[in-house]
């Protein structure tokens, strides 16, 4: 079935570190696809999205590309900080013509910037 | 702050009881989703309503119903609980079903059976 597979964390980096955050997804069409977070406890936000294939999403510092050809949608952060320790969340939407709205989430990567 | 709120943030109750989870959209949207959050399932869709109507159903329980009244505000109803059903449950909402639509999330309910 339609999927979304996230890289396992938790990830641990220090500040001003290159962040990658890996996901792939499986699709019959071409789904829109996103990037949530979660800080500690709150809710989910939504951090970036793009809508077709080489589509490049970016919000805060951080980016990432549809991918249609490796079905991936990496998210990236040049330089990251203490703040952005969160839980991060890759999702897609429907196929096209399908059931429509609701995502499907992957695990969620947890990332901790020490200082 | 998305625009989605939910009321109650936490619940404590008890196994064989019965809860209900509120939720307000966006101002606008038609679409309203609910998701259950868990440590072992971990982020899964449960159900969707647009203008009133189901639209769509994911991995919802047969003791867990939800309904969008005429104002478009949604409520979850989760019987016979256990302890298993413990979790976060998050709505969203979006302003009309499309696939291409973002959804936008509320903070979600805390629910612990105990």
């Amino acid at each position: 079935g339609d999927s979304v597979t996230q890289m396992e964390g938790p990830v641990t980096l220090s500040e001003e570190a290159f962040l990658t955050i890996n996901c792939t997804y499986t699709a019959t069409g071409y789904p829109s696809l996103f990037w949530y977070v979660q800080y500690p406890g709150e809710g989910l936000q939504l951090l970036l999205k793009a809508t077709k294939a080489d589509d490049k999403g970016s919000n805060k510092g951080f980016e990432a590309t549809y991918r249609k050809e490796t079905t991936s949608f990496h998210l990236e952060k040049g330089s990251v900080q203490v703040s952005d320790s969160a839980v991060y969340f890759c999702a897609r939407g429907p196929n096209y013509g399908g059931s429509q709205g609701n995502l499907i989430f992957g695990k969620g990567t947890k990332l901790s910037v020490k200082p | 702050d998305s625009g989605v709120t939910q009321t109650p943030k936490h619940l404590i109750t008890a196994t064989g009881q019965r809860v209900t989870l509120r939720c307000s959209p966006r101002s606008g949207d038609l679409s309203v989703y609910w998701y259950q959050q868990s440590l072992d399932q971990g982020l899964q869709f449960l159900i969707q309503y647009y203008n009133g109507e189901e639209r769509a159903k994911g991995n919802i329980l047969e003791r867990f119903s939800a309904q969008q009244f005429p104002d478009l505000h949604s409520e979850l109803n989760l019987s016979s609980l256990e302890l298993g059903d413990s979790a976060l449950y998050f709505c969203a909402s979006s302003s009309r079903t499309g696939e291409r639509n973002t959804i936008y999330f509320g903070e979600g309910s805390w629910l612990t059976v105990v």
